[in-house]
C-alpha cells in the first residue's frame, strides 16, 4: 500500500527531553511537511522539504528540527526549547509542485505529543 | 491572523441536509483546496480549485471561489452522518523557489442521523 506513516501515535515525554517524531513515506514525493495543530486553531507549518537535503523554516520553527537525508524520511525533533510542545503533529507530503493539481497534500495519521 | 478564516465555526444540521461552509483569504492564490479531517486524525484531500476556476464539482461536493472577493464555499449536498468531520480550506501561495499551504481554522461539521 502506498501512503504517509507517522509513529508512535502517542506520545509522552518530560520536561527538558528532546523527542523526535518519525514520518516516512513510500508515494515517492519530493516534498514533505511538517505542521502543528493546536484547538481551535487549523494548522500551522513547522518545517518543509522540496527536495532530499534541503529543508526550509516554516511560520514556527523556534524550538523544533528537521534533517531530510532520505527521500522517504522527514524526522521532526521537538527539542526543550520548544516552551509548548503539547499538540497533535501530523505530517504530509506532496508531488512539490508550485500550482496545479500536483500540489495535493497526503496527510499521515499524526502524533499526539504530550508533555509531562 | 490566518490566512483563511473559515465560517462557521461550527454547523449542526440533519442527515439529508445541504451544509454550507465560507472561506475567506487575504493574499494572491495559486489554487485553493479543501480538506476534511476526521476527529484525532489526519487530514484527507477533498477537492483542489485553480485561481481561474470559478466552480468545480466532484460527486455531493460543489467548491466556488470568488477571487474578487477573496473567497470561497464547499457545498456538501445530502449529507450523511458519515459527513461528520471537521473542514478545512487551504490557500497555496507561491514563495519564490516552492509552495506552501496555508490553512484556516476549520468548519466542524455534525450531522445528527
Amino acid at each position: 500500500d502506498g501512503g504517509i506513516t507517522q509513529s508512535p501515535k502517542y506520545l509522552f515525554r518530560k520536561e527538558g527531553q528532546n523527542v523526535t517524531l518519525s514520518c516516512e513515506q513510500n508515494l515517492n514525493h519530493d516534498a514533505m511537511y511538517w505542521y502543528r495543530q493546536d484547538p481551535g486553531q487549523g494548522l500551522r507549518l513547522i518545517y518543509y522539504s522540496q527536495i532530499v537535503n534541503d529543508f526550509q523554516k516554516g511560520d514556527i520553527a523556534e524550538g523544533y528540527s528537521v534533517s531530510r537525508e532520505k527521500k522517504e524520511s522527514f524526522p521532526l525533533t521537538v527539542t526543550s526549547a520548544q516552551k509548548n510542545p503539547t499538540a497533535f503533529y501530523l505530517c504530509a507530503s506532496s508531488r512539490g509542485l508550485a500550482g496545479g493539481p500536483l500540489s495535493e497534500q497526503f496527510f499521515g495519521p499524526g502524533t499526539r505529543l504530550t508533555v509531562l | 491572523s490566518q490566512q483563511g478564516e473559515e465560517d462557521p465555526q461550527a454547523l449542526s444540521i440533519q442527515e439529508g441536509e445541504n451544509a454550507t461552509m465560507n472561506c475567506s483569504y487575504k493574499t494572491s492564490i495559486n489554487n485553493l483546496q479543501w480538506y476534511r479531517q476526521n476527529s484525532g486524525r489526519g487530514l484527507v484531500h477533498l477537492i483542489l480549485i485553480r485561481s481561474n476556476e470559478r466552480e468545480k464539482h466532484s460527486g455531493r461536493l460543489r467548491v466556488t471561489l470568488d477571487t474578487s472577493k477573496k473567497s470561497s464555499s464547499l457545498l456538501i449536498t445530502a449529507s450523511r452522518a458519515a459527513d461528520t468531520a471537521s473542514y478545512f480550506c487551504a490557500t497555496e501561495i507561491y514563495g519564490g523557489a516552492t509552495n506552501k499551504l496555508i490553512f484556516g481554522t476549520g468548519t466542524l461539521l455534525a450531522v445528527q442521523p
